[in-house]
């Protein structure tokens, strides 16, 4: 079966980190860039990083550069988002994308839940 | 990064026809040919319905179409249904960029 599986959300306080976790599975791997995006209690999707299928670009958004780095391991087929130096506003719905060409996403996980709380 | 702008809400009754703009600037829409639209339902994954300005993914209804002049994309959905009530997000690559807009809440009447 063709899909991508989101993990690794929870509760977290603020300063803290966390490292969210894609499995891919029923396609190749290695063949698709990949994305985060993010969408917060009652606010729109955030675009949040991208990684190139063969790892050799990787683009963030101003709000989490510095902070996240998006990484991959094809060995495994898992996409991974690592988030240190959590904020409150951090907090929200995390889904992995598979990109199929030029930033479109075909293939989206359901999600999983980051809330950064004291 | 500003976000590509969208109307916050659109609306029409079954079997009209609606469309949504986005509006970017030279540097990403006015710059790209890679001009996609996702549809959101409340507690669902993301689900792309247009790539490349124009095309359709298999399994989209022709329904929903694209295009782009200058620095505004579109997204038409024609013979609305109940269920393209969601919350469409138009999303532009430029310079290996990603710009998403604010998203538009189409209701359907």
């Amino acid at each position: 079966q063709v899909q991508v599986v989101e993990s690794g959300g929870g509760v977290v306080q603020p300063g803290r980190s966390l490292r969210l976790s894609c499995a891919a599975s029923g396609f190749r791997f290695n063949s698709h860039g990949f994305h985060w995006v993010r969408q917060a209690p009652g606010k729109g999707l955030e675009w949040m990083a991208l990684i190139w299928y063969d790892g050799s670009i990787k683009k963030y958004a101003d709000s989490v550069k510095g902070r996240f780095t998006i990484s991959r391991d094809d060995s495994r087929s898992t996409l991974y988002l690592q988030m240190n130096s959590l904020r409150v506003e951090d907090t929200a719905v995390y889904y992995c994308g598979r990109d199929i060409g030029f930033g479109s996403c075909d293939l989206w996980g359901q999600g999983t839940l980051v809330t950064v709380s004291s | 990064q500003s976000a590509l702008a969208q109307p916050p809400s659109a609306s029409g009754s079954p079997g009209q026809s609606v469309t949504i703009s986005c509006t970017g600037t030279n540097s990403d829409i006015g710059a790209s040919d890679y001009v996609s639209w996702y549809q959101l339902h409340p507690g669902k994954a993301p689900k792309l319905v247009i790539y490349e300005v124009n095309k359709r993914p298999s399994g989209v209804p022709d329904r929903f179409s694209g295009s782009k002049s200058g620095n505004t994309a579109s997204l038409t959905v024609s013979g609305l249904q109940a269920e393209d009530e969601a919350v469409y997000y138009c999303n532009s690559f430029a310079a290996q960029w990603v710009i998403l807009g604010g998203g538009t809440k189409l209701t359907v009447l």
